[in-house]
């Protein structure tokens, strides 16, 4: 149990599109899901926290009209990068925390995203 | 946000080798992970501590909670070539569900 998903696994997208991550939870409900953003051999930095039925909470520096999240049920949530542009290519990692089961977040395989 | 230090940030071990590597925060945290990361994937859990002092072992790998709440270690027994990748911790503190990334330690096992 506690898959996670993300779609689509990699993007490339031409600069000034938007871009639209799906992350699922497959076979458990997460009230809370979190969204990372990793360089090239660099640590995992937490972008923002995704609380179902509510706005999310960004961290510090990270720019909530660029990076735009909407946790709509209790098995999705989707990242929206806004006007992309170079600089916003990354790997961008999702998790999952289980309601009620465990204390443990549980991450989705990643998406490259490519900005030209 | 936080960022977790640890050490080292690269091993290199012959196979068979022994290897040890730790985390530590200036904040006190009430959960510390620890996942494997491979190239061009998700992290994968290895082990979740709980409670201070803990000390909890998945197959050859062992890892600790801290006393004082601050750090984390984990030992990996008799290495393997697919040990190899980069593992990182995670910590949580008891003011919300974020959890907080260290730098990663690079482990390549020459075989």
């Amino acid at each position: 149990g506690a898959v996670v998903s993300q779609h689509p696994s990699r993007v490339i997208c031409k600069s000034g599109t938007s871009v639209k991550i799906e992350c699922r939870s497959l076979d458990f409900q997460a009230t809370t899901m979190f969204w990372y953003r990793q360089f090239p051999k660099k640590s995992l930095m937490l972008m923002a926290t995704s609380n179902e039925g509510s706005k999310a909470t960004y961290e510090q520096g990270v720019e909530k009209d660029k990076f735009l999240i909407n946790h709509a049920s209790l098995t999705l949530s989707t990242l929206t990068v806004t006007s992309a542009h170079p600089e916003d290519s990354s790997f961008y990692i999702c998790s999952a925390f289980p309601s009620g089961r465990g204390e443990t977040q549980y991450f989705g395989p990643g998406t490259r995203l490519l900005v030209l | 946000g936080q960022q977790l230090n640890q050490s080292p940030q690269s091993m290199f071990i012959q196979e068979g080798e022994d290897v040890s590597m730790n985390c530590t925060s200036s904040s006190i945290f009430n959960t510390w992970l620890w996942y494997k990361q491979d190239p061009g994937e998700g992290p994968v859990l290895l082990i979740a501590l709980y409670k201070a002092g803990e000390l909890t072992s998945n197959g050859r790998l062992t890892a600790q909670f801290g006393i004082t709440r601050k750090d984390s270690f984990l030992n990996i027994s008799a290495s393997i070539p697919s040990d190899v990748g980069i593992y990182f911790c995670a910590g949580r503190s008891n003011t919300g569900n974020q959890f907080y990334f260290g730098t990663g330690t690079s482990l390549t096992v020459i075989p």
